[in-house]
């Protein structure tokens, strides 16, 4: 199993530009999440997913955009990137069943200039 | 919202002595977790709580939560320098929502 993957592992924006953040689990979790770490500083929760067509708000979800189209996949869609969007992004997975322990990717180190 | 506060923000202590994070919500948790990041790392999970008044040990590390549910601590005796990173807490009232601490960066100084 490769757990948790994150594509790209770093990527350069300007400003106003758009991109999709990918993530993608096989350990069939039915719970995803993205959160975002600013330099220093905790992880912010963006948006969560309980389940394939179910997604919900976290507490900074304000410039980005999610689906969950499948089990497997949840992308984060950033539209019209600010410098303040500028963070390390962590995608993370985890099933009711498997006691609720969160697996996380390698993250993603996004600039925005 | 549910906010989640950890104290202290940052912890410098000399090899061989103990350490403790203390983690407070604003509200009642279902459970606690309790994550580990090395630097330029991501978060692995140590540990879950979800009984109040639950102690738990891993070798050098304590963790207990709250009889109210609301509080936790992560007690490490004898630092490592291994033990280098920063602790967070993490956790949420039912609904999966899981949010996180604002973490404890403790230093180990050999």
């Amino acid at each position: 199993n490769a757990g948790v993957t994150q594509t790209p592992k770093f990527r350069i924006l300007k400003i106003g530009q758009s991109m999709t953040l990918q993530c993608t689990q096989d350990m069939n979790h039915n719970y995803m999440y993205w959160y975002r770490q600013d330099p220093g500083m905790g992880l912010k929760l963006i948006y969560y997913s309980v389940g394939a067509g179910i997604t919900d708000k976290g507490e900074v979800p304000n410039g980005y955009n999610v689906s969950r189209s499948t089990t497997e996949d949840f992308p984060l869609r950033l539209e019209l990137a600010a410098p303040s969007q500028t963070s390390v992004y962590f995608c993370a997975s985890s099933s009711w069943d498997r006691g609720e322990k969160l697996f996380f990717g390698s993250g993603t180190q996004l600039s925005v200039l | 919202g549910q906010q989640v506060m950890q104290i202290p923000q940052y912890q410098h202590v000399q090899e061989g002595e103990d350490f403790t994070t203390y983690c407070n919500s604003s509200t009642t948790l279902s459970n606690i977790q309790w994550y580990k990041q090395r630097p330029g790392g991501h978060p692995v999970f140590l540990i879950q709580l979800v009984k109040s008044g639950e102690v738990k040990k891993q070798k050098r590390l304590t963790f207990q939560f709250g009889e109210a549910k609301k509080n936790s601590s992560l007690h490490i005796t004898a630092t490592q320098t291994t033990d280098v990173g920063t602790y967070f807490c993490a956790g949420h009232s039912g609904t999966y929502k899981y949010i996180f601490g604002t973490g404890t960066r403790l230093k180990v100084l050999a």
